[in-house]
């Protein structure tokens, strides 16, 4: 299993771009996240999804959208970058949880965002 | 070694010593927390859990200690090793829907050899 993958790993986008942050799991995992990651900070979470074909504010949802088409994909969506969406992105998914089990997130490898 | 997470965001410590990082969390109705371990540039991972229904829990060479009445959460590990280095979060569930977790500032352990 390859676990949370995300692509890409790297990009720098100017003022006013938009791209698309890709996160796969295989676990068959419900839930799905996006956190960014600040310097000196924690996770700060930015949308979820509960399942296919749903999703939901975290934190910081300004700026940022997000669709689960598919079980195993939550694409994250900058339509308009700014400055401050500088940071390092991270998708992680978790299996429902149950009554004495994990709630354990698993994490991909992050993908690091720099908009000029 | 000792640390609370906000205030002393760093801990140095000898390897072969114990070292005890701490979390406040701010949610008296959070009823699951979860430790991870986060090396320089990867993502977090998971390193032991406990739910409010229990005051301590031990994982291989690691306690997580949970203390309701203050809102405190430590993690002990035992016999630092240098691969140990890294930075640590503590994460609350408040308890709502989606598995929602809030992460603290984290600290960084480093051992020294």
């Amino acid at each position: 299993n390859a676990g949370v993958t995300q692509t890409p790993k790297f990009r720098v986008l100017k003022t006013g771009q938009s791209m698309t942050l890709l996160c796969a799991q295989d676990m068959n995992h419900e839930y799905m996240y996006w956190y960014r990651q600040d310097p000196g900070m924690g996770l700060r979470l930015i949308h979820y999804s509960v399942g296919e074909g749903t999703t939901a504010k975290g934190e910081v949802p300004d700026g940022y959208n997000v669709s689960r088409l598919k079980k195993q994909n939550f694409l994250l969506g900058l339509e308009s970058a700014a400055p401050s969406q500088t940071s390092v992105y991270f998708c992680a998914s978790s299996g429902w949880g149950l009554a004495g089990g994990s709630y354990e997130q698993y994490f991909g490898p992050g993908t690091r965002l720099t908009v000029t | 070694g000792e640390s609370v997470g906000l205030h002393l965001p760093t801990l140095s410590v000898q390897e072969g010593d114990n070292s005890i990082i701490n979390c406040a969390y701010s949610n008296s109705a959070s009823d699951y927390f979860i430790w991870y371990k986060q090396e320089s540039g990867k993502g977090p991972q998971f390193i032991i859990d406990i739910r409010s229904n229990m005051d301590k829990r031990q994982g291989q060479r690691v306690t997580v200690l949970l203390n309701k009445t203050v809102k405190h959460l430590s993690l002990q590990i035992a016999a630092t090793q240098p691969g140990d280095s890294a930075v640590y979060f503590c994460a609350e569930n408040k308890g709502n829907t989606g598995n929602q977790f809030y992460f603290g500032t984290g600290t960084s352990l480093t051992v020294i050899p």
